[in-house]
């Protein structure tokens, strides 16, 4: 089992959609968490961090469920300028290595 | 703040040659980091300094790969001899928390191994 699962898509949506990314995660230490985005051919970028009680950056909603090892991204009202890969990051261990998932992929349409 | 800095951007060579690449990291910053990310993957760790001491390499293909940071600022990762799989961009990123507050990644180096 890999130890950041997301669905890695695509997700195609049209302008002002609304839109969520899930992740799972296989390690209940884990002790941070958060969203980059990584547009093509660029290096990955933080989005935002992801806290247990949720938290919101303008469009961006982030959740975590510590129980269920589980993290979600909510996107609003979608812009072209939103299509990236997300990828779902879990900082794990004493090193405090993070771990990426796969990336989900989203493309915003006209 | 000047950003992670890393060379070069692109390298092309052939299987079985070796092949470096540099990378600064913000100033400050003690913890630096190489990933290796395939193209369709996310990122997967290789190597993490703290200051100029390994913290974990249980990643790095050892019989090829190597990595250092004498010094405690800029680090080399080295490979030899290059296999066709190790085609990837091979990205750096440095932290000041271990990673609490996420990482800044420099741009890569993009490596295609023909």
């Amino acid at each position: 089992r890999k130890e950041v699962e997301q669905d890695p898509g695509p997700f195609n949506v049209p302008e002002g959609a609304t839109v969520a990314f899930n992740c799972t995660y296989s390690n209940s230490a884990s002790q941070s968490f958060f969203w980059y985005r990584q547009d093509c051919r660029k290096e990955p970028k933080l989005l935002m961090s992801v806290y247990s009680s949720g938290n919101e950056d303008g469009r961006f909603t982030a959740q975590l469920n510590r129980a269920s090892q589980y993290i979600s991204l909510l996107i609003r009202d979608s812009k072209l300028s939103d299509s990236a890969t997300y990828l779902c990051v879990v900082r794990t261990g004493n090193t405090g290595k993070l771990i990426f998932g796969q990336g989900t992929t989203l493309q915003v349409k006209p | 703040e000047a950003g992670v800095a890393q060379s070069p951007r692109y390298k092309i060579i052939e299987k079985r040659q070796s092949v470096a690449f540099w990378c600064n990291p913000i100033s400050g910053h003690a913890t630096l980091y190489w990933y290796q990310q395939i193209l369709g993957q996310g990122p997967k760790l290789l190597i993490q300094f703290q200051n100029n001491g390994v913290v974990d390499d249980s990643q790095l293909p050892k019989d090829r790969f190597s990595a250092e940071r004498l010094k405690g600022v800029d680090s080399t990762l080295k490979i030899q001899p290059a296999k066709l799989e190790d085609s990837a961009v091979y990205l750096c990123a440095s932290s000041f928390s271990e990673g609490y507050y996420g990482y800044t990644f420099g741009s890569g180096t993009r490596l295609t191994v023909v």
